[in-house]
């Protein structure tokens, strides 16, 4: 079974703060996505990525950068983090951007812009 | 563009008793997949099962099962003998065959009594 951890679990910054959330797969997965959980919003899509040095616009990525290292690892960056970037953030993996092929989801990192 | 909703909230049931919770879903593709997910308390995102829109057949997962309505476009979940850990918000995503990622619903809490 796939394995997507994220780190760090919980961030505090401050608005116009610089802030890089982390995310690595260690089941050789092609694809990683990052998403946003927000009360009344549910899941949406920000970024995701089909290999190392690519990188898709998802639904909402107004203020988000992201960069894929290498297989395993994809970063999200808030270069200046405004409070509305506060939410729970959540990485996930496929085997293949198959539509039908199911996505395995990281624990999540709360992140905090005061 | 996709669009996926689930009405229900929240819904209450004792516990080896079955639960349906509802989703519809809007789309313009005629290829199409709508998937369930759990999210735990712990705020773990975990695949519980998946429908292809070009089959008929209600896909069926252990306890889990669909009600895959294609005229009305609309996916039920349906959990038999309904367990405590049961308890979490699951949600309907819809993915269309050209699509970035998943859309997801806004989730039903289900939580389950002794």
């Amino acid at each position: 079974e796939a394995a997507v951890t994220q780190s760090p679990r919980n961030k505090v910054t401050v608005t116009g703060g610089n802030v890089t959330l982390s995310c690595r797969q260690t089941n050789s997965h092609n694809y990683m996505y990052w998403y946003r959980q927000d009360t009344g919003h549910g899941l949406r899509l920000i970024h995701y990525s089909y290999g190392a040095g690519n990188l898709q616009i998802g639904d909402v990525p107004d203020g988000y950068k992201a960069t894929r290292t290498t297989q395993e690892d994809f970063f999200l960056l808030l270069e200046l983090a405004s409070p509305s970037q506060t939410s729970l953030y959540f990485c996930a993996s496929s085997e293949e951007d198959w539509v039908y092929a199911e996505q395995f989801f990281g624990p999540g990192t709360r992140l905090t812009v005061l | 563009a996709q669009k996926v909703t689930q009405t229900q909230t929240s819904i209450s049931v004792m516990e080896k008793t079955t639960v349906t919770m509802d989703c519809v879903y809007e789309t313009q593709d005629s290829s199409y997949f709508l998937f369930w997910y759990k999210q735990t308390a712990s705020g773990e995102i975990v695949f519980l099962i998946r429908q292809d829109s070009y089959k008929k057949e209600n896909a069926t997962v252990g306890h889990y099962s669909l009600n895959f309505q294609k005229p009305k476009s609309s996916i039920g979940l349906i959990i038999t003998a309904t367990q405590i850990e049961d308890s979490a918000v699951y949600f309907c995503a819809m993915r269309e065959n050209y699509a970035q990622g998943l859309t997801f619903g806004l989730g039903t809490r289900v939580s389950v009594f002794p």
